[in-house]
């Protein structure tokens, strides 16, 4: 069965701590995305990798940083965690070098700062 | 601004009943179309797509969609809706030559079927 992991379902951080998210997907895809999502706002990109060390800013990614040392492993960066980040962080991957292919997601996590 | 409007917040259908849930899109040339549900506490699973071809489309779980591009919709739907339908459903956009793989959200549509 296909899965995309993240490490932490639910985390309760305060303001100024560096938070680390982590997501893993064992289906070899090339892309893998961040977004965030908010009530009322769908879903909003924060980074996607299309590669190894490769990365592109989506919608908001400020205040965020994401780090693609290997493949199957996607991870989003808070340096100093505010209270306008408390939100829900879905991970997702794609394989394919085309948009006609759907998006794998993970369970998600929730990000509650203090 | 390219966009997509999922017009309803919450759509309300009893069990047996046939359900439609509303996407329509702001972009520009034929884009790919998508549909994703998200039950409660989960993360988002894939539907249906459309790419090319026949203009209804069928996915998981029984759920259609209709693509109409005069009026740049497509709408979801179901004939005979069930309790576990309850959910949130996402409608998702692709620019056809966007380089950046990136997809373009509505806000979502919340559905609750009633026994």
């Amino acid at each position: 069965d296909v899965k995309v992991t993240q490490s932490s379902r639910y985390l309760v951080k305060r303001t100024g701590e560096k938070v680390f998210l982590e997501c893993v997907q064992d289906m070899d895809h090339e892309n893998m995305f961040w977004y965030r999502q908010d009530p009322g706002l769908g879903l909003r990109l924060i980074y996607f990798s299309y590669d190894v060390k490769m990365k592109e800013k989506g919608d908001i990614p400020e205040g965020y940083s994401v780090s693609r040392e290997k493949k199957e492993r996607f991870s989003l960066i808070l340096e100093s965690a505010s209270t306008n980040q408390t939100s829900m962080y879905l991970c997702a991957s794609k394989g394919g070098t085309v948009n006609t292919g759907e998006l794998f997601f993970g369970e998600g996590s929730r990000l509650t700062v203090l | 601004a390219q966009s997509v409007a999922q017009p309803e917040d919450q759509v309300n259908v009893a069990e047996g009943n046939p359900l439609t849930v509303k996407c329509t899109y702001s972009v520009s040339g034929n884009p790919y179309l998508f549909w994703y549900v998200q039950y409660p506490n989960r993360g988002l699973q894939f539907l249906l797509k459309y790419i090319t071809g026949d203009n209804l489309v069928k996915g998981s779980y029984g759920f259609e969609a209709e693509f109409n591009k005069s009026q740049t919709s497509f709408h979801l739907k179901k004939p005979s809706a069930l309790v576990s339908d309850s959910a949130l459903y996402f409608c998702a956009v692709s620019p056809p030559r966007d380089s950046n793989y990136q997809l373009i959200w509505g806000a979502g549509t919340k559905l609750i079927i009633k026994p």
